[in-house]
């Protein structure tokens, strides 16, 4: 079956704090790992595309990588700007359908 | 990319009435989808809006109880009907755009609350 699990569940940092957030899968055959962002009460934002092992892909203070077994965004020097929910969504060779994760909740602090 | 708008952005509706969401995209595309998001959760795929034909159903979803139209490239429905407050949820339109990307460009999202 097909899953996503993202790590951890919430990360609280400090202004100029860089870290990264997880998304492990299971898919049967990849098609593409999508990075979103979520604010509070507003759809999902696109941030990333990745489709294969060793991609790397960078806006402004993130960066995604994949490997085939799981994707980091790695957050440099965040702003409290940066404070969001972060999706990670993978597609199977069939296309359509994103099965997403629960999701990373990121707070900066100033 | 696409731009997506939802008709309402939220509503409070009673228990057993019907309850019907629009999704307009600013260009024709092929594929739409509609999604769930509980509260606490994430997104959950209910079903993909097919132009010309009947829209395809994830497991645990079935056509009478989340009926969708999609009348051309840019526009589609989702009724959510004979609600009950386990309906209580976030409903998104997302929309791919040819591009080859598969990237899926999502709506701002109507919050349901059933009483």
């Amino acid at each position: 079956e097909d899953q996503v699990t993202q790590s951890p569940e919430a990360l609280r940092l400090q202004e100029g704090e860089s870290s990264s957030l997880n998304c492990s899968y299971t898919v049967s055959g990849l098609r593409g790992l999508f990075w979103y962002r979520q604010d509070p009460g507003k759809g999902p934002e696109f941030l990333f595309t990745l489709y294969s092992a060793g991609e790397e892909k960078e806006k402004e203070r993130l960066k995604a990588t994949l490997t085939k077994k799981e994707s980091f965004l790695h957050i440099t020097a965040p702003k409290p700007e940066d404070s969001a929910t972060y999706l990670c969504a993978v597609q199977g060779f069939r296309g359509g359908k994103l099965i997403f994760g629960q999701g990373t909740e990121l707070s900066v602090k100033p | 990319s696409a731009v997506i708008s939802q008709k309402p952005s939220r509503d409070i509706c009673q228990r057993g009435t019907s309850l019907t969401i629009q999704c307009q995209v600013d260009s024709q595309v092929t594929m739409m989808f509609w999604y769930r998001q509980q509260p606490g959760q994430s997104l959950t795929l209910i079903a993909t809006a097919n132009q010309g034909s009947e829209a395809t159903y994830e497991s645990g979803f079935v056509i009478d109880k989340f009926p969708i139209s999609r009348p051309n490239l840019t526009f589609s429905t989702l009724t959510v009907s004979n609600m009950s407050p386990e309906d209580s949820s976030i409903y998104l339109c997302s929309a791919a755009t040819d591009t080859g990307t598969d990237t899926q460009y999502f709506g701002p999202g109507t919050r349901l609350t059933v009483l």
